[in-house]
């Protein structure tokens, strides 16, 4: 199976601050990697596709890169709606697995 | 507007078994591969099943393998996960997903379906 890791697990930031999430996978999974926002109590919101690609209706001050085993996710100024628990995932292969997950929050 | 809404979450002991479903709308259900995922109280998310359009490929989480069952109904637009042999491991809220073709992102979700597994 491959292994996705996120990093920070967590992290603390301001309104208008510039945010980078990374995501590491276990073995090269092209650009096969996805990107989940998710607030408390609600289902999980799809931001980005194949590595950098927005799903339409996703503010463009979401925006993702990588390939192979190294992604980033990047918020260039943060908003309020923004602090959520947000999640990568590798749909190269199955078992689909996710991230761990990274927490903003508010500083 | 594409909706999937979830039913038939509970309490169930531990041994039980459930069935959830997910009925599907605004879109042509049949077009799409679909996914359940999970995530227990308070950790994150977890893929359990995945189901192609015709149902010609399914596959599982080594977690729910021999326990769980996928399947679909094209004509009702509705996916199910039959769960037997339930563990309390198994306690989560239950998402179904839409696979979109290509990228294979979930791009839809459900709201989600509480199953709680004790005695």
């Amino acid at each position: 199976d491959i292994q996705m890791t996120q990093s920070p697990s967590s992290l603390s930031a301001s309104v208008g601050d510039r945010v980078t999430i990374t995501c590491r996978a276990s073995q090269s999974i092209r650009s096969y990697l996805n990107w989940y926002q998710q607030k408390p109590g609600k289902a999980p919101k799809h931001l980005i596709y194949a590595a950098s690609s927005l799903q339409s209706g996703v503010p463009s001050r979401f925006s993702g890169s990588g390939s192979g085993t190294d992604f980033t996710l990047t918020i260039s100024s943060l908003q309020p709606e923004d602090f959520a628990t947000y999640y990568c995932q590798q749909s190269y292969s199955t078992p689909r697995t996710f991230g761990q997950g990274t927490k903003v929050e508010i500083k | 507007e594409v909706q999937l809404v979830e039913s038939g979450g509970g309490l169930v002991q531990p041994g039980g078994s459930l069935r959830l479903s997910c009925a599907a709308s605004g879109f042509t259900f049949s077009d799409y591969s679909m996914n359940w995922v999970r995530q227990a109280p308070g950790k994150g998310l977890e893929w359990v099943s995945y189901i192609s359009s015709s149902s010609t490929t399914i596959y599982y989480a080594d977690s729910v393998k021999g326990r769980f069952t996928i399947s679909r109904d094209n004509a009702k637009s509705s996916l199910y996960l039959q769960m037997n042999s339930l563990r309390a491991e198994d306690t989560a809220v239950y998402y179904c997903a839409r696979e979109h073709p290509g990228p294979r992102a979930f791009d839809y979700w459900g709201q989600g379906t509480l199953v709680t597994v004790s005695s």
